[in-house]
């Protein structure tokens, strides 16, 4: 019973250079969120997203980042042109979307810019 | 949303029970209450939920009392593997909206022998 799938679990990247996080959720649900975590906070809301739409993008940062959630494949976070601030934990959980159900997390992406 | 004010820290000895208290003065009528536990270099994951009363599953209790202002997580025993930061959040989960659940800053449990 796979959980929430993300990958890679470490990024290294340059400054002026694009990250590209993946994140498949768990088998059954068709609900994506994307948090960020920075050391010793706690998880920031970035956007939240369906199968082919995007529900909710009120934390993300208008410039640099996308996301998607496509029809086939895992859902997509992007980061263009990173810079030092964007160095962070990323964090993916699913949910079915369903009454009352919990999100369950991936154990995230750890990104580090150079 | 509801704002949620738990205790920064917390220390116990291994085989005690563990109370964490969660205060949300603001809990809408429609709101859930859910735990989750983090370890270092982890996702969340998630602990427990509850709307009102009492809920147990295997793991932990959750106590809400009737006016639902606040909220106390009870873990039974813990083992020094129960040392993790724990989150309180408050949200209606009811239309899988994400963006109305919040995590501050938890609670950093620190278990020993």
């Amino acid at each position: 019973n796979a959980g929430v799938m993300q990958n890679p679990r470490h990024l290294v990247r340059r400054r002026g250079q694009e990250a590209r996080l993946r994140c498949s959720p768990m088998k059954g649900h068709s609900h994506v969120y994307w948090y960020r975590q920075l050391p010793e906070e706690g998880l920031k809301f970035m956007v939240y997203l369906q199968k082919e739409n995007i529900i909710d993008e009120s934390g993300m940062p208008k410039e640099r980042f996308s996301a998607e959630f496509p029809k086939e494949g895992p859902s997509i976070l992007r980061i263009q042109q990173v810079v030092r601030g964007d160095s962070a934990a990323y964090f993916c959980a699913s949910s079915p979307g369903l009454g009352n159900q919990p999100q369950h997390f991936g154990d995230g992406t750890r990104l580090s810019i150079l | 949303l509801a704002k949620t004010t738990q205790p920064i820290s917390m220390d116990s000895y291994e085989g005690q029970e563990v109370n964490i208290t969660c205060s949300h003065n603001n809990i809408a009528t429609n709101d859930y209450i859910t735990w989750y536990q983090q370890f270092p270099s982890q996702g969340p994951r998630f602990i427990i939920q509850g709307y009102k009363t009492k809920v147990t599953n295997e793991v932990a209790s959750l106590f809400i009392p009737a006016d639902r202002k606040s909220s106390t997580l009870s873990l039974p025993r813990v083992s020094l593997s129960d040392t993790a930061v724990y989150y309180c959040l408050v949200g209606d989960i009811s239309t899988g909206t994400a963006s109305k659940l919040t995590f501050g800053t938890g609670t950093r449990l620190q278990v020993t022998l």
